[in-house]
């Protein structure tokens, strides 16, 4: 199973954009890259997904390189509410959907 | 408004007393699933099922038993509680779909066992 390699925190002053890099080099041809986050201890949400393509919603947007070994999610404005562990997953091989969530990179945005 | 419910959110109890936490979404997913997280573990998939009356064992599914008879519901038991079952409860749920389908998550259940 691929895994990723995040940092475990970032620092982002509000307003501006937030950049979370992810390291996922053992990735294979049909594994999603997915992006969730989690505020203090409440549920993970989900952010946004990508395979190889670059991808936007109105949450965020994923730019994946093209040998698809890292990605990054971009927050264009960052605000102080997006202060939160955000997590970098592929999706494993397999039938069950499971997540496997790593430790994450902790993104405190400053005012 | 689409939504994982679980419930209780907090729960207190004693060793061997046992409990049910319950989890409902309204959006006719197929696939429900439930986590624990802990501290410096993260969050470990526990049982989860593909559809009504299946279901199968996660990386974590020792002392938890779960059924899905009706499609929205998917509870998880704790037929006997012990403290190494303390710990912060998720229930999740995704339409079903070669797997890229994003998982909506339940506000937690913060369970303690003394």
């Amino acid at each position: 199973d691929a895994k990723t390699t995040q940092p475990p925190s970032m620092d982002c002053a509000e307003g501006r954009a937030a950049n979370l890099p992810c390291n996922h080099s053992t990735i294979s041809g049909n594994e999603y890259v997915y992006w969730y986050r989690q505020i203090h201890s409440q549920g993970p949400q989900y952010i946004i997904h990508g395979l190889k393509n670059n991808e936007t919603n109105e949450m965020a947007s994923l730019i994946i390189t093209e040998d698809r070994k890292s990605s990054t999610l971009i927050l264009p404005h960052a605000t102080l509410r997006d202060t939160a562990v955000y997590y970098c997953i592929v999706r494993e091989k397999g039938s069950n959907y499971k997540l496997t969530f790593g430790k994450g990179t902790l993104l405190t945005v400053n005012p | 408004e689409a939504q994982v419910t679980q419930n209780p959110r907090y729960l207190i109890t004693v060793t061997g007393k046992k409990l049910t936490v319950t989890c409902s979404q309204n959006m006719n997913h197929e696939y429900m699933s439930w986590y624990r997280q802990d501290p410096g573990l993260g969050l470990r998939q526990i049982y989860y099922s593909m559809n009504v009356e299946v279901t199968d064992k996660g990386d974590v599914p020792e002392g938890y038993k779960v059924s899905r008879k009706e499609k929205r519901n998917f509870p998880l038991i704790l037929e006997s509680p012990s403290p190494n079952q303390t710990s912060l409860y998720f229930c999740a749920s995704s339409q079903q779909g070669f797997g890229n389908q994003p998982q909506h998550f339940g506000d937690g259940t913060r369970l303690s066992i003394l």
